[in-house]
C-alpha cells in the first residue's frame, strides 16, 4: 500500500498570511491531485499535476510536483477566510483510476 | 455539471442492523467508489466498481459489501453494523479528462452506529 503523509495536520492563520502544505511519500505516483473539502460537502478537485517538477497556479494557490514524483506542495499566498477547509492530496497509481489519499490538512483562516 | 447524490446526509443505526447507503451519479461514468473518511486518516477505499455487476475490494472491505445493478447506482451495504463503522461515507464516480481520471464526490453520509 502506498502511503501519503500530509503536514501539518492543522493550521490556523490570520487573513493575509502565506502558508505551505506538504504531501510526502516514499512511493512514486504517476500524477498527484489536490482536493478541497468544505464542511458538509464532498472533496472537490482543485488540480492535477502530472510531470515531475511541474508547477501549476490557480489564482493565489501554487501547486508543485516534486522532481521524483514522490511529493507535492500547496502554497497559498495572502490567505483569505474563504480558503478555510480541509485540503487533501491524492496520489494516482499506475492504473490511473485509483487514488491514495493523504490524511488531510485542516486550514482555518481567521479574518 | 456532474452530480453525485447520496441517499442520506445523516443516519443513526443500532449495532447489528443491516444498513444500505445509496449513491447515484448522472454522468454515465463507468467507475464508482465508496470511501470512508475518519479524522487524520484521509479517505480510505472500501470498494470500487468499474462496470455494472463488477466490483473490486479496496483497502478496507471487511464488514462491507456492495451492489451495482445499474450503471448509475452503487450501493454500500453494512451487513451487521458495528460501532467501529461510525464514520463519514463518501461515494465518488470518475471519468477520464485527457489522460487523467477525475473523481467527483457526493456530499457524504455521516453514519452513527450506537
Amino acid at each position: 500500500t502506498q502511503l501519503l503523509e500530509q503536514s501539518p495536520q492543522f493550521l490556523s492563520i490570520q487573513e493575509g498570511e502565506n502558508l505551505t502544505v506538504y504531501c510526502n511519500s516514499s512511493s512514486v505516483f504517476s500524477s498527484l491531485q489536490w482536493y478541497r473539502q468544505e464542511p458538509g460537502e464532498g472533496p472537490v478537485l482543485l488540480v492535477t499535476v502530472v510531470t515531475g517538477g511541474e508547477v501549476k497556479k490557480l489564482k493565489r494557490l501554487t501547486f508543485q510536483f516534486g522532481d521524483a514524483r514522490k511529493d507535492s506542495s500547496l502554497h497559498i499566498t495572502a490567505a483569505q477566510p474563504g480558503d478555510t477547509g480541509l485540503y487533501l492530496c491524492a496520489g494516482v497509481g499506475n492504473a490511473g483510476n485509483m487514488l491514495t489519499f493523504g490524511g488531510g490538512t485542516r486550514l482555518m483562516v481567521k479574518p | 455539471d456532474v452530480k453525485v447524490t447520496q441517499s442520506s446526509r445523516y443516519l443513526v443505526k443500532r449495532t447489528g442492523e443491516k444498513v444500505f447507503l445509496e449513491c447515484v451519479q448522472d454522468m454515465d461514468h463507468e467507475n464508482m467508489f465508496w470511501y470512508r473518511q475518519d479524522p487524520g486518516l484521509g479517505l480510505r477505499l472500501i470498494y470500487f466498481s468499474y462496470d455494472v455487476k463488477m466490483k473490486e475490494k479496496g483497502d478496507i472491505p471487511e464488514g462491507y459489501s456492495v451492489s451495482r445493478e445499474k450503471k448509475e447506482r452503487f450501493s454500500l451495504i453494512l451487513e451487521s453494523a458495528s460501532t467501529n463503522q461510525t464514520s463519514m461515507y463518501l461515494c465518488a464516480s470518475s471519468s477520464l479528462s485527457g489522460t487523467v481520471y477525475e473523481q467527483y464526490f457526493g456530499p457524504g453520509t455521516r453514519l452513527t452506529v450506537t
